[in-house]
C-alpha cells in the first residue's frame, strides 16, 4: 500500500521561500508523475506542477515563474520550492501521485495528509 | 474563477439519487478523462471516480460517473448522511498542459 508523508515549514513570512518534501513509502517510485496540489482556506484545489522520475515537470502557468519542483530518485522524495511567498499562499499543500503516460494524464490516486502552510508577517 | 464549471452547491434527503454537473471545454474534458474526487473537510480528496466511470476498489458502487463532449456528472445514488462533503471534478487541459479543477459542490443531505 502506497503512502506519501510529507513536511516541510509551516510558517513563512512574506517574501520568504516556502519548501516542502514528501516522501513515497510502499511502492515503486519510477513510472509515475508525482503532483503537488493546493487548497487556499475555504476555496477550491489548484494544481502546482508535477514531475516524473526522469526530472521532467510541468507546472501550473500561474505559478510557473515561482515554482521549482525537484526529485531526488535514491530516497524516493520529491520536493517544492515556491519562491516570494505572500499571504495569498497560505493554504494546504498536498503531495500526490500521478497515473500518466508521456502522452495522456490519467488521475492523480494517492495523497499524502497535506501540510498547513502560513504566511504572515 | 475555476476552468471546470460545478454547482457551488447540491443538496438531498437519506436513499434520494443527486448529480452534480462539470462543464469544460474541448482543451479539457473534450479531449481527456475525468475523475472525481470526495473531500471531507479537514481530510485530503479521496478518489471517487477516475477515468469517466471507473471506481476504485472500495468506493460503493452508488456512486458513478459519466461524460459527454465537454460535459461530465457525477450521480451518487441511495444517499446516506456521510456522503455530506465536497465533490470535484478534474481533468487535463492540453492547452494548460496542466490539471484543472472544478470549484468544488458541497454536498449536503438533509
Amino acid at each position: 500500500q502506497v503512502q506519501l508523508q510529507q513536511w516541510g515549514a509551516g510558517l513563512l513570512r512574506p517574501s520568504e521561500t516556502l519548501s516542502l518534501t514528501c516522501a513515497v513509502y510502499g511502492g515503486s517510485f519510477s513510472g509515475y508523475y508525482w503532483s503537488w496540489v493546493r487548497q487556499s482556506p475555504g476555496k477550491g484545489l489548484e494544481w502546482i506542477g508535477e514531475i516524473d522520475h526522469s526530472g521532467n515537470t510541468n507546472y501550473n502557468p500561474s505559478l510557473k515563474s515561482r515554482v521549482t519542483i525537484s526529485i531526488d530518485t535514491s530516497k524516493n522524495q520529491f520536493s517544492l520550492r515556491l519562491s516570494s511567498v505572500t499571504a495569498a499562499d497560505t493554504a494546504v499543500f498536498y503531495c500526490a501521485r500521478t497515473i500518466a503516460t508521456m502522452i495522456v494524464h490519467y488521475y492523480m490516486d494517492v495523497w499524502g495528509k497535506g501540510t498547513t502552510v502560513t504566511v504572515s508577517s | 474563477q475555476s476552468v471546470l464549471t460545478q454547482p457551488p452547491s447540491a443538496s438531498g434527503t437519506p436513499g434520494q439519487r443527486v448529480t452534480i454537473s462539470c462543464s469544460g471545454s474541448s482543451f479539457n474534458l473534450g479531449s481527456n478523462t475525468v475523475n472525481w474526487y470526495q473531500q471531507v473537510p479537514g481530510m485530503a480528496p479521496k478518489l471517487l471516480i477516475y477515468r469517466n466511470n471507473q471506481r476504485p476498489s472500495g468506493v460503493p458502487d452508488r456512486f458513478s460517473g459519466s461524460k459527454s463532449g465537454t460535459s461530465a456528472s457525477l450521480a451518487i445514488s441511495g444517499l446516506q448522511s456521510d456522503d455530506e462533503a465536497d465533490y470535484y471534478c478534474v481533468t487535463w487541459d492540453d492547452n494548460l498542459n496542466g490539471w484543472v479543477f472544478g470549484g468544488g459542490t458541497k454536498l449536503t443531505v438533509l
